[in-house]
């Protein structure tokens, strides 16, 4: 069966700090993988998603980036960390367009 | 824009009693349409999924209504239990999106 981990569980970083969060699937191959953020008690905004090694399509202009280093790896990144980057972070994967979408626990990120 | 609009916001109900949580899209190349449960902490989890081929379709006691010509669709908890406090997500992609649009999702509380 397919399994999608994400890492850390929670993270404090301070201001003006990098980021890195790491997001693997096991179990698939060739997956499509998302990055999300949901703000509390808000929906889900979708940050970076990927169809392949390298390929990475962006829907929010922000001081995030995303990388796919290796088929199940999705990796989300920072140079510099804002306060409005605070928030609960999504990987999720699928098997492709218009499938169902399955996520990871998620990482809860504050900025201090 | 808001591509799948949901409401209420949250909801209150006593154990036993029938929530329903109603969504509405615009975008009629939409075919396919999931719910997620998401407990505090955890990342969303499918909980069922319908595609406009059919109107209703039910999987324990979680059925989805879908009204393709009101472009709307609903999902209703039979003999609701407090386990089934979670806040819930609608969702819609078409086969030629990468992705899927989420309503703002509704928070659900059961009182024993």
């Amino acid at each position: 069966s397919q399994t999608i981990h994400q890492w850390p569980a929670t993270l404090v970083q301070p201001v003006g700090s990098p980021l890195s969060l790491e997001c693997t699937v096991e179990g698939t191959s060739n997956p499509n993988l998302y990055w999300y953020r949901q703000a509390a008690g808000r929906g889900l905004q979708l940050l970076f998603y990927s169809v392949g090694i390298g390929q990475i399509s962006s829907e929010v202009p922000q001081n995030l980036s995303a990388s796919r280093p290796q088929d199940r790896q999705f990796i989300l990144s920072s140079k510099k960390l804002l306060l409005s980057d605070s928030g609960f972070y999504l990987c999720a994967w699928t098997r492709g367009i218009g499938q169902p979408q399955h996520f990871g626990d998620g990482t809860r990120l504050s900025i201090l | 824009q808001q591509q799948v609009k949901q409401s209420p916001q949250s909801l209150i109900v006593q154990k036993g009693g029938i929530p329903i949580i109603n969504c509405a899209y615009e975008n009629t190349a939409f075919d396919y349409f999931p719910w997620y449960q998401q407990f505090p902490g955890k990342g969303p989890a499918l909980l069922i999924a319908i595609r406009p081929d059919v109107s209703e379709k039910k999987e324990g006691r979680f059925t989805i209504s879908f009204n393709k010509s009101a472009k709307q669709f609903s999902l209703h908890i039979m003999d609701s239990q407090p386990g089934d406090s979670a806040t819930y997500f609608c969702a819609a992609s078409g086969t030629g999106a990468n992705n899927l649009f989420f309503g703002t999702g509704t928070r659900l509380t059961v009182i024993p």
